[in-house]
């Protein structure tokens, strides 16, 4: 059965430094999305993506964020310039088109020193 | 806006033992539920979910939901929990810009 992958499964980075978190959806999905967990909390809407364009972002995704689909495959969250409150995990999700299920996946656990 | 409220954030219960998990939603508009389990070091995987017709809604492994718009509840149960069972479980509603609204998340301890 097709799934969700991300990579890497768990990222280390200092402070100010810049993160790529990577995900593949699953391949005839059109609809994209990226949700965080901070320890202990809820699981939070980020970001969703269509037709190579954001459709909404949520308030957490200020400019420091920025999402990308740079290949038919590979959907992307950058974090510009990190700071302690990003350590969470975070969750990448596709679904495909007239379905309203959103398939997940793993999840990358960022952690922030 | 939308939101979930899931009041308990753990519940512990014997194997083979009923269980219901509650789930209170707020929404103006049409709804689309769902319930989604966190096995320990692994993502978010659909349980069940409610989209129309049927309030009854049931898994492959024995859980079920029942959407009620009065009480605007879509509660989680199962007759007879097993070990494998334990798990984070998380109600969601989705909102009308297709984006899931989790709430808090009930952690379900079955022990033998």
């Amino acid at each position: 059965e097709p799934e969700v992958t991300q990579t890497p499964s768990h990222q280390v980075t200092q402070m100010g430094q810049e993160v790529i978190l990577r995900c593949v959806p699953i391949s005839n999905h059109l609809y994209f999305y990226w949700y965080r967990q901070i320890l202990g909390q809820k699981v939070e809407f980020l970001v969703s993506f269509y037709n190579n364009e954001i459709s909404e972002k949520s308030e957490i995704f200020d400019d420091q964020f920025s999402v990308e689909r740079p290949d038919g495959s590979n959907f992307t969250l950058k974090i510009r310039s990190t700071k302690l409150e990003d350590s969470a995990m975070y969750f990448c999700a596709s679904s495909p088109p007239f379905v309203y299920e959103q398939y997940f996946g793993p999840g990358t656990r960022l952690t922030v020193t | 806006a939308q939101s979930v409220t899931q009041l308990d954030s753990q519940v512990p219960v014997f194997e083979e033992a009923p269980v219901e998990l509650r789930c209170n939603y707020s929404s103006s508009v049409s709804v689309y539920l769902f319930w989604y389990v966190q096995y320990p070091n692994q993502g978010l995987q659909l349980l069940l979910k409610y989209l129309s017709g049927s309030t009854l809604v049931e898994s492959i492994n024995g859980f079920e939901a029942e959407f009620n718009k009065s009480q605007t509840s879509f509660h989680l149960r199962k007759p007879s929990v097993h070990i494998s069972d334990t798990a984070e479980y998380f109600c969601a509603v989705m909102d009308s810009s297709y984006k899931l609204i989790f709430g808090s998340g009930t952690r379900l301890l079955v022990r033998p």
